[in-house]
């Protein structure tokens, strides 16, 4: 069975702060992915990054950050010099290979004040 | 740039109508899925199709059926609409297993 934990329900930050999402999984497979997802007030879920579990290098992606540690099961965000149009429930989620399922957290909503 | 769209984004209907939802992928995607989000319930999965015509259950099909005649159409339908299916539905699409889905806007649908 899989499973995603994302212990943190909500995390208020004032503009320009960095704030970390925890994701943290559960799989027996050896090869799996994982996601990242941004779903905005306007409810549309928009896919972030993909991560596969060979690949652990950490990626960066303007001021977006991600780190996958094996050896912890997690994979966490991160988001640096936040701004207000990055308030969202981000979700995490998990795929075996070959699998159709993906497995979401239960997401983590991140409201940035100004 | 993936485009996922649906029949709408509001619909109300009442008890007992037979209702659509319509979704459309225009990046040649093998798989389509349909899911329903509702607060402290997370996504879940109603079904998903892997090929036109092909079809599988997801973790929650009951009151739900599903078409797929073309491959850049998936068709969610509630045959009698209950107010217990009140939620948000997204469609999403994947090139193939365990890639990235991409989601639709989201439909909004009220049952009465």
């Amino acid at each position: 069975a899989q499973k995603v934990t994302q212990a943190q329900t909500e995390i208020s930050v004032v503009e320009k702060e960095d704030v970390t999402l925890d994701c943290v999984y559960e799989t027996r497979d050896t090869t799996y992915y994982l996601f990242w997802y941004k779903q905005p007030p306007s409810g549309e879920l928009v896919f972030l990054i993909r991560r596969n579990s060979f690949d652990e290098q950490n990626e960066i992606s303007g001021r977006y950050s991600w780190n996958f540690q094996k050896s912890t099961s997690s994979f966490n965000f991160t988001i640096t010099a936040s701004q207000v149009v990055d308030s969202a429930v981000y979700f995490c989620a998990l795929s075996a290979s070959n699998d159709y399922k993906l497995s979401f957290g239960a997401g983590t909503t991140v409201t940035v004040r100004a | 740039d993936v485009k996922v769209t649906q029949s709408s984004r509001y619909l109300v209907k009442r008890t007992g109508e037979k209702v659509f939802l319509e979704c459309v992928q225009d990046m040649d995607h093998e798989n389509m899925f349909w899911y329903r989000q509702d607060p402290g319930l997370g996504l879940r999965l109603i079904y998903f199709s892997y090929d036109v015509k092909m079809k599988e259950k997801g973790d929650i099909p009951e009151g739900y059926s599903v078409s797929r005649e073309k491959k850049e159409r998936f068709s969610l339908i509630l045959e009698s609409a209950s107010t217990n299916q009140t939620s948000m539905y997204l469609c999403a699409s994947s090139l193939s297993f365990s890639y990235e889905q991409y989601f639709g806007p989201g439909t909004r649908l009220t049952v009465t």
